[in-house]
């Protein structure tokens, strides 16, 4: 089936450091949807990405979809302790129906 | 305010006692989903519903069960509960562009 795999799984850094997360699927995506979770809440939704090669910035977040629609990363400038949590990347199968997430990064940031 | 709402939150129960999460959203979406994250694992999708009488299962749909009677309710039901269904279990609904999630199930079975 198809796997969608992250790493690092975790990732301490100091607060100022970047901090990037990658995303590796197993088969070519539709698009890329990126998740954050809090400690002890629920994934929110952050982007979108569809076309190969799309860049997307929200702030100090960079998001990237690889030319060939398989992959995708997810680059924080500056860290602060308030971008905390799990990062998960997700894609739909080629139907659209069924949603594949990645196995999660864990960013710690240490004040 | 649009939010998808569990319950229960938190849940202990015993193998084969059957129980029921419940889930709803109040945003109208056709496409609702239920998932369960595991360490180091992620979420993976346990059955999805891309309308009301139309489900499909997801990649871990083994020992669950589900129903869409209606838009707003998409309940998952566990007949016979064992041990490695402990889980998180969060319940979502897609606007066809971000998915809402709930707030989630912890359910714990011994």
């Amino acid at each position: 089936g198809q796997q969608v795999m992250q790493i690092p799984q975790y990732q301490h850094v100091q607060e100022g450091e970047d901090f990037t997360t990658y995303c590796n699927s197993s088969t070519t995506l539709s698009n890329i949807q990126w998740y954050k979770q809090r400690p002890g809440g629920h994934p929110v939704f952050l982007i979108q990405l569809v076309k190969s090669g799309e860049v997307k910035k929200q702030k100090r977040l960079t998001f990237q979809f690889g030319e060939a629609k398989k992959n995708s990363s997810l680059h924080i400038t500056a860290t602060q302790t308030t971008d905390v949590g799990t990062y998960f990347c997700a894609g739909p199968c080629d139907t659209g129906n069924q949603f594949y997430f990645g196995t999660g990064t864990s960013l710690t940031v240490i004040p | 305010e649009a939010q998808v709402t569990q319950n229960p939150r938190y849940l202990i129960t015993v193998t084969g006692k059957k129980l029921t999460v419940t889930c709803s959203q109040n945003m109208n979406h056709e496409y609702m989903s239920w998932y369960r994250q595991d360490p180091g694992l992620g979420l993976r999708q346990i059955y999805y519903s891309m309308n009301v009488e139309v489900t499909d299962k997801g990649d871990v749909p083994e020992g669950y069960k589900v129903s869409r009677k209606e838009k707003r309710n998409f309940p998952l039901i566990l007949e016979s509960p064992s041990p490695n269904q402990t889980s998180l279990y969060f319940c979502a609904s897609w606007t066809g562009y971000e998915q809402y999630f709930g707030p989630g199930t912890r359910l714990t079975v011994t």
